[in-house]
């Protein structure tokens, strides 16, 4: 059963352009939502996290929004350049334990 | 500050071997988890060490194993390797514990070949 669900699971945009990826989950204990990115042949690297007491968090050209309620985050890219074209995945935790991970999202921006 | 480290890169080995991998936990960090990521797939999360013991354990069979040492580093042991077992393993390391934090942080990951 996957816990975090992900989508779309691949997604083509302009330079220049908004990147956007959706994730819901199921488990209210999660109370920890991290995005990674992840380049070929690399580890994940985190990229900005959120916890649910807020319902936005930026970080320069990176978004996260929060909706309790609906169970469900996502990540913004705005002004996504050719350099973001990687593969994001989003994650929750519930307290310091492991992270569930969803299945990921192969991100490309076109020149 | 020195980040997440893993050995070897790559490893090939035969069905039935065993194999350990190994990981060096980030300067500061007292907690190393360890997850499995198949081709494609987000990571799945093999177990976690905190203090030399273990912290939590996800859906894998025994023929997975661990330790953590006093400085932190830890290994991954599989045994009666099968060619599911083909895939990146990752080690994430973070500050566990009252002062602790979720962010984990993850090294590069060894690639583990099943023949």
């Amino acid at each position: 059963q996957q816990q975090v669900k992900q989508s779309p699971q691949s997604l083509i945009v302009q330079k220049g352009g908004i990147s956007i990826i959706n994730c819901a989950y199921e488990n209210t204990a999660f109370d920890y939502f991290p995005w990674y990115q992840q380049f070929p042949g690399k580890g994940p690297a985190l990229l900005i996290a959120i916890r649910p007491d807020v319902s936005e968090k930026k970080e320069g050209r990176f978004t996260i929004s929060f909706n309790k309620s609906a169970k469900q985050f996502s990540l913004h890219i705005m002004d996504s350049q050719p350099g973001d074209s990687a593969t994001y995945f989003c994650a929750a935790s519930a307290g310091a334990n492991n992270l569930f991970f969803g299945t990921g999202t192969r991100l490309t921006v076109i020149p | 500050e020195t980040g997440v480290t893993q050995s070897p890169t790559h490893l090939i080995k035969t069905r039935g071997q065993q194999v350990t991998l190994r990981c060096s936990s980030q300067s500061g960090h007292n907690t190393v988890s360890w997850y499995q990521q198949a081709l494609g797939q987000g990571p799945q999360f093999i177990f976690q060490y905190y203090r030399e013991e273990e912290n939590g354990r996800g859906n894998f069979p025994p023929r997975f194993s661990g330790l953590q040492f006093p400085n932190y580093s830890s290994e991954l042991n599989v045994n009666a390797l099968e060619l599911d077992d083909s895939a990146l393993y990752l080690c994430a390391s973070s500050l566990g514990g009252l002062a602790g934090s979720n962010e984990q942080f993850f090294g590069p990951g060894t690639r583990l070949t099943v023949l």
